[in-house]
């Protein structure tokens, strides 16, 4: 299995501003997800990393507001741009192990006040 | 598009007993993956079984086992002899079969409550 290791866990950030949440893993995968999940709610993708080239992004969520770094094949980085209260979620990372397996980070719980 | 839908926004259960939890999908495709995957508190995402479409047997980790039935696109999961550790959100998913990088779609998740 992988492990990975995602920061912050928790975060409560003024509105305006921006978050950037890690994600590392502890072997090289091709693929890293980045998923929202809004209070109460089930989880969506908001983007696929893809080491070397540019996320690609799911309808409703755009580079300018949700950029996505992949500098290499075990780290990534997802920023929340100019927050509202509306950003306000879980945000989790996932990568693909094998075929057809999926592990996921333990979670950011952000907060925007 | 593929949809998953579950239908029981919560679910109790009496400590030792069993409970199903449904889903059921809507694809095009023949050959998927399905799963179920269990997020307790710590917001850590679990996975708890998954499912080959082309497989007819129906998967079984230990205390899991699904009810797979492919033409009425239905998915499934039993919970035995619950536990209090078993309370948590459950998710059933999709994922396109050998499609390196295909995305994971979710139902709208189940809650499991266990009852001492």
């Amino acid at each position: 299995s992988a492990v990975i290791s995602q920061k912050p866990s928790r975060d409560i950030c003024q509105r305006g501003t921006s978050l950037t949440i890690q994600c590392q893993v502890d072997s090289q995968v091709t693929m890293m997800f980045w998923y929202r999940q809004q209070p109460g709610q089930s989880l969506t993708l908001i983007a696929t990393a893809n080491q070397g080239s540019e996320a690609t992004y799911e309808s409703g969520f755009v580079i300018d507001k949700f950029p996505i770094s992949r500098p290499n094949l075990t780290f990534s980085t997802l920023t929340v741009s100019n927050m509202s209260p509306e950003d306000s979620s879980i945000y989790l990372c996932s990568v693909e192990y094998r075929e057809s397996e999926a592990f996921f980070g333990q979670g950011t719980r952000l907060t925007v006040v | 598009a593929q949809t998953v839908t579950q239908s029981q926004p919560e679910m109790s259960v009496q400590e030792a007993e069993t409970v199903t939890l449904s889903c059921t999908y809507d694809t095009s495709e023949s050959d998927y993956y399905l799963f179920w995957y269990k997020q307790p508190p710590s917001r850590q995402m679990i996975l708890v079984i998954r499912q080959e479409a082309y497989k007819q047997q129906n998967a079984t980790e230990n205390r899991f086992s699904v009810n797979f039935q492919k033409a009425a696109k239905s998915f499934s999961l039993k919970i035995s002899d619950s536990q209090l550790g078993d309370a948590a959100m459950y998710f059933c998913a999709y994922r396109r079969f050998k499609a390196a990088g295909n995305k994971l779609t979710f139902g709208g998740g189940t809650r499991v409550l266990v009852k001492p």
